[in-house]
């Protein structure tokens, strides 16, 4: 399997402001996918992200408010822009089977707590 | 569209008894369906899947699956729980393989010494 790395792995931020999420693959894959994990909950798939393509959102998500850049095949960025404590959550990456697309790998996510 | 149920939000065993974490699902289509588990401030880890092979899959860590597509059932099982095993646990379904994820609730399970 991949492995996954973020950065940040957690930050504080004010409110109105943006924080970029990186996540960084150790080898190509074709699809990576953006999630959000609100406080005790489980996970809502943000936006998938193809190489070379706009992300594709999904309904309640938004590209002025979670902006995505795809590069190459091993790197993505996710920004959380004009934050507000709605949301604080964990943000987390994940890629598909390095050419096997029957299953998703997950980064370790990051914790974003907005004040 | 698909969905899935977790019927337990929270499970509690003791070490060495056996483990049954359910779930259902609701899908027009033969599903993909996954086991992953997430431990307390950690990523989440795949234990098993189903991708229309063998209806019982067995994962990592001793634990195993079973699909029964007359009940729409997924359930996750282990013969014996280790204190190890205490974490968040998803089970997701997918109609396309490995993308467009829904995940379930989760369950909670906590191992007792």
């Amino acid at each position: 399997s991949a492995v996954i790395s973020q950065k940040p792995s957690r930050d504080i931020c004010q409110r109105g402001t943006s924080l970029t999420i990186q996540c960084q693959v150790d080898s190509q894959v074709t699809m990576m996918f953006w999630y959000r994990q609100q406080p005790g909950q489980s996970l809502t798939l943000i936006a998938t992200a193809n190489q070379g393509s706009e992300a594709t959102y999904e309904s309640g998500f938004v590209i002025d408010k979670f902006p995505i850049s795809r590069p190459n095949l091993t790197f993505s960025t996710l920004t959380v822009s004009n934050m507000s404590p709605e949301d604080s959550s964990i943000y987390l990456c994940s890629v598909d089977g390095q050419g096997k697309t029957d299953t998703q790998y997950f980064g370790p996510g990051t914790r974003l707590t907005v004040l | 569209a698909q969905s899935v149920t977790q019927l337990d939000s929270h499970v509690s065993v003791s070490e060495g008894t056996p483990v049954l974490l359910r779930c259902n699902y609701s899908s027009s289509y033969s599903p993909s369906l996954f086991w992953y588990v997430q431990h307390p401030n950690k990523g989440l880890q795949l234990l098993l899947k189903y991708t229309s092979a063998a209806t019982l899959v067995k994962g990592i860590n001793g634990f195993e699956a079973e699909f029964k597509k007359s009940e729409t059932s997924f359930h996750l099982t282990k013969p014996s729980a280790h204190m190890s095993d205490a974490a968040e646990y998803f089970c997701v379904v997918s109609l396309t393989g490995g993308q467009n994820f829904v995940f379930g609730p989760g369950t909670r399970l906590s191992v007792l010494p």
